[in-house]
C-alpha cells in the first residue's frame, strides 16, 4: 500500500524558517517524481514545487522561488521542504505528493497534510 | 503560466442528479488534465487523468471529456458520498503546474 506521511508542520513567526518532511513507503520513491502541493485555510489547492527522480531539475511556484528549497533522500525514502523567510500567506496545509504513472505530472497519492502557520 | 477556470463554482442538486462540472484552461493543454475530489479536512483523490481515463478504483459514474481548453467532469447519478469539492488541474508541463479554483457541489 502506497503511503505519504508527513511531518514537521508547526507555528512559526513571521521570517523564520521550517522544514516539513514526507516519508514514502510502499512503492519505488526513486521511480517518481514527487511534488508539494499547498493549500491555505478554506482555499483551493496551490501547486509548490516538484523534483525528479534523481533531483536533478526542480520547479518552483513563483511566489516560493528563493526562499523555499525541495530536496530529496533516495535512501531514506523522504522528501524535504526547506522554508525560509515565511510569511503570513504561507500558512496552509502542505501535502506530499506522488505523480502518477502516466506520462506527465498528476498526482495519483497524497499524504494526510502538514500544516504549517505563520503567525507572530 | 496556464491559468484554468472551473465553473460554477458551487453546484447545488440531488441524489441522482446528472452533474457536469466545466474546466477551462486559458491556452490548449491537449489532453494533459486530471480531476480530483476532496472531502473536508482530508486530501485530495484522483479521479480521471488525460482528461478522460478513469483512475482505478473511481466507480464508473464518473466520467471525464474534453481536449484543447474545454473539459467536463461528469457524474452520471450523484450518490450521498459525492457531495464534495472536485478541482481540475493541468500538466502541460512539469511547471508550474496550475488547479482550478474548484466548485463545490452541496445538498440541493
Amino acid at each position: 500500500e502506497v503511503q505519504l506521511v508527513e511531518s514537521g508542520g508547526g507555528l512559526v513567526q513571521p521570517g523564520g524558517s521550517l522544514r516539513v518532511s514526507c516519508e514514502a513507503s510502499g512503492f519505488a520513491f526513486s521511480t517518481h517524481w514527487m511534488s508539494w502541493v499547498r493549500q491555505a485555510p478554506g482555499k483551493g489547492l496551490e501547486w509548490v514545487a516538484n523534483i525528479n527522480q534523481d533531483g536533478s531539475q526542480k520547479y518552483y511556484v513563483d511566489s516560493v522561488k528563493g526562499r523555499f528549497t525541495l530536496s530529496r533522500d533516495n535512501a531514506k525514502n523522504s522528501l524535504y521542504l526547506q522554508m525560509n523567510s515565511l510569511r503570513a500567506d504561507d500558512t496552509a496545509v502542505y501535502y506530499c505528493a506522488r505523480d502518477g504513472r502516466d506520462a506527465g505530472i498528476y498526482f495519483d497519492s497524497w499524504g494526510q497534510g502538514a500544516l504549517v502557520t505563520v503567525s507572530s | 503560466d496556464i491559468q484554468m477556470t472551473q465553473s460554477p463554482s458551487t453546484l447545488s442538486a440531488s441524489v441522482g442528479d446528472r452533474v457536469t462540472i466545466t474546466c477551462r484552461a486559458s491556452q490548449t493543454i491537449s489532453n494533459w488534465l486530471a480531476w480530483y475530489q476532496q472531502k473536508p479536512g482530508k486530501a485530495p483523490n484522483l479521479l480521471i487523468y488525460k482528461a478522460s481515463t478513469l483512475e482505478s478504483g473511481v466507480p464508473s459514474r464518473f466520467s471525464g471529456s474534453g481536449s484543447g481548453t474545454e473539459f467536463t467532469l461528469t457524474i452520471s447519478s450523484l450518490q450521498p458520498d459525492d457531495f464534495a469539492t472536485y478541482y481540475c488541474q493541468e500538466y502541460n508541463s512539469y511547471s508550474p503546474l496550475t488547479f482550478g479554483g474548484g466548485t463545490k457541489v452541496e445538498i440541493k
